[in-house]
């Protein structure tokens, strides 16, 4: 069975600065991965996919995310934050053989300072 | 415009008093499945449906139960629910089962069971 995890529970981050959520798979076949971002109050809106080819990805709002087989990682990463991205983000894993069932991880909630 | 709908938004009720939460989605989409998000476990599939009359468990479906009797609607029904059913609820369409395609989120149903 898939899983993900999100090691992050909690980022803090000044708006302009960088920033990167780390995301680890596991899964026995190629992975379809995906990362979605909740506003507080709101569902979940895809920021970005990757089902193959070009290993770094680009998605909405200025958001990327680099696929790394080796290391079972699919990190998200944006140059500068701009403070309407605090919000929770999750990384997921598709499994379409088991009913299109999207692993979810437990999520990383970021805080943007001024 | 294209949406997923869930009723209600926010829901305070009491132990065995059974519930359904309704799901409807306009876009013609033929897979819909249930989701609950409970803090630090992300989101995990309850039921989900690749077309009508046609519905699956995911991997937490005790205490629910669904049906698709028309492509649109996809409801969820607690027949008596328990404070451990106190979550975050989320319906997601999206046109077929095969991970390769986006997952619509409704905005939520909060549920809480006293």
């Amino acid at each position: 069975a898939q899983s993900v995890t999100q090691p992050d529970i909690h980022i803090t981050v000044s708006e302009g600065a960088s920033l990167e959520l780390r995301c680890n798979y596991s899964y026995g076949a190629t992975p379809y991965l995906f990362w979605y971002v909740q506003s507080p109050g709101q569902g979940l809106q895809l920021l970005l996919k990757y089902f193959s080819g070009d290993t770094l990805v680009q998605g909405i709002k200025g958001f990327e995310a680099e696929f790394k087989r080796s290391q079972s990682s699919f990190n998200l990463r944006k140059p500068s934050v701009h403070w309407s991205d605090a919000a929770e983000y999750f990384c997921a894993v598709g499994a379409w053989a088991a009913g299109n069932k999207l692993t979810f991880g437990g999520g990383t909630r970021v805080l943007v300072k001024p | 415009e294209a949406q997923v709908t869930q009723n209600p938004r926010y829901l305070i009720t009491v132990t065995g008093k059974k519930l359904t939460v309704t799901c409807s989605q306009n876009m013609n989409h033929e897979y819909m499945s249930w989701y609950r998000q409970d803090p630090g476990l992300g989101l995990r599939q309850i039921y989900y449906s690749m077309n009508v009359e046609v519905t699956d468990k995911g991997d937490v479906p005790e205490g629910y139960k669904v049906s698709r009797k028309e492509k649109r609607n996809f409801p969820l029904i607690l027949e008596s629910p328990s404070p451990n059913q106190t979550s975050l609820y989320f319906c997601a369409s999206s046109w077929d089962h095969s991970n390769t395609g986006e997952l619509f989120f409704g905005e939520g149903s909060r549920l809480t069971v006293l």
